[in-house]
């Protein structure tokens, strides 16, 4: 049974334009939420994360918003480089140190 | 440099033979997890280890085994019993920072078993 989805498993944008990604919680117990990068045969890099405290985290190019009620978060990247051509794993964290649980990946393509 | 090593990156093996996988940190970080992501399928979590000397295990711990002899040190040793080894398998190591513990990656290790 997956705690962590994202239904989209992959996505193309223009070059310049919004790329927004989604990611579904079902385990209300998640309190932490991150996102992660990943480029073939490479280990994930942190990206940016959000607290069940907040509704909005932004750094750079890439704000996270989480919405507890509907237990959705998405990342938004603007504007799209075609550098931002990746995997992008949303994960999520129940309260204390527990191990993360990611979702399958969203493969995002930024066109030129 | 700071980080997570994981060593060879690529291993090839015949069906049949155990094979073990380095996984290295020097960020001082207490706890340590192995992954498997195979095409389609995101990240399993396969063992972790939160302290020296105790492990735990994750998803799909089925025909894996670990050791968590030094803080710096979390092998993971893939045997014959493990169905479906060919896969790209992550190691990665977290420690706490304020109550979150974010989880940072090596670089992998592709294991082709045949």
């Amino acid at each position: 049974d997956q705690q962590v989805k994202q239904n989209s498993p992959s996505l193309s944008v223009q070059e310049g334009r919004i790329s927004i990604l989604n990611c579904d919680y079902t385990n209300s117990m998640f309190d932490y939420f991150l996102w992660y990068k990943k480029y073939p045969a490479e280990g994930p890099t942190f990206l940016i994360s959000i607290s069940s405290i907040k509704d909005k985290n932004e750094d750079g190019r890439f704000t996270v918003f989480l919405n507890k009620s509907a237990k959705h978060l998405s990342l938004h990247i603007v504007p799209s480089q075609p550098g931002d051509s990746a995997v992008y794993f949303c994960a999520a964290q129940a309260v204390g140190n527990t191990p993360l649980v990611f979702g399958k990946g969203t493969r995002l393509s930024v066109i030129a | 440099d700071g980080g997570i090593t994981q060593s060879p990156k690529y291993l090839f093996r015949k069906e049949g033979q155990n094979v073990t996988l380095s996984c290295e940190q020097n960020l001082n970080h207490d706890a340590m997890y192995w992954y498997r992501q195979d095409p389609g399928q995101g990240l399993r979590l396969i063992y972790y280890s939160q302290i020296v000397n105790d492990f735990q295990k994750g998803d799909i711990a089925e025909g894996y085994s670990v050791s968590r002899e030094k803080k710096e040190s979390f092998p993971l040793t893939v045997t014959s019993a493990q169905k479906n080894p060919t896969a790209f398998y992550l190691c990665a190591s977290s420690s706490s920072r304020g109550n979150t513990y974010e989880q940072y990656f090596g670089p992998g290790t592709r294991l082709t078993v045949t």
